[in-house]
């Protein structure tokens, strides 16, 4: 059974960093591109960012580039999201998401909440 | 404002037809696959359609999917109470390198 599982969320002062971590079971870890997508409160998802199946091509949403990081560690099969300079907008919950042949993501976890509030 | 647009809400009775619309460009749905997913309230979303019209198994034929130009549509059939949910076309956009999500439609199930 495909499991991913995210964990690493919580409340934070704005500039503060999190990271967040999503744990996948069920499936070759490595066969697949990983996504995070968000949606914040009353509003619709947003892509965040993907990773490809060895970590070395990764593209970010013009909002998050240059402080937020997507990485793998296909060894222990874990994506990760490292998030700086954290600001209010950030809020929302995350999703890592198995990310299959044309871009779609078939399988989710359950999200983790971030919160970015002083 | 999402690049892919979709109506904010739709509705229609149980047992009726209800489309829903997603617009985007060259660069996205024009040229890369689209699909649709079910957000219902308090959980993560669930992959209805992909690659435009293709159901995962276990997805009901009731949903479906098309794609002509810039547009796609997802189509729900025989419409139950329990299909209330936001709904989400997805695409990637081949300039930008960035995937994207249309902004949700609400469906209401009267």
């Amino acid at each position: 059974e495909v499991q991913l599982v995210e964990s690493g969320g919580g409340l934070v002062q704005p500039g503060g960093s999190l990271r967040l971590s999503c744990a996948v079971s069920g499936f070759t870890f490595s066969d697949y591109w990983m996504t995070w997508v968000r949606h914040a409160p009353g509003k619709g998802l947003e892509w965040v960012a993907n990773v490809d199946r060895d970590g070395s091509e990764k593209h970010y949403v013009d909002s998050v580039e240059g402080r937020f990081t997507i990485s793998r560690d296909n060894a222990k099969n874990s994506l990760y999201l490292q998030m700086n300079s954290l600001r209010a907008e950030d809020t929302a919950v995350y999703f890592c998401a198995r990310t299959g042949g044309s871009n779609k993501c078939d399988f989710w976890g359950q999200g983790t909440l971030v919160t970015v509030s002083s | 404002q999402s690049v892919l647009t979709q109506p904010p809400s739709v509705s229609a009775a149980p047992g009726q037809k209800v489309t829903i619309s997603c617009s985007g460009s060259s660069s996205n749905i024009g040229n890369n696959y689209v699909a649709w997913y079910q957000q219902l309230p308090g959980t993560a979303p669930k992959v209805l359609i992909y690659e435009n019209n293709k159901r995962p198994s276990g997805i009901p034929d009731r949903f479906s999917g098309s794609k002509s130009g810039t547009s796609a549509t997802l189509g729900i059939t025989g419409l139950q109470t329990g299909d209330e949910a936001d709904y989400y076309c997805g695409t990637w956009d081949s300039s930008l390198s960035v995937g994207m999500f249309g902004g949700g439609t609400k469906l209401t199930v009267l």
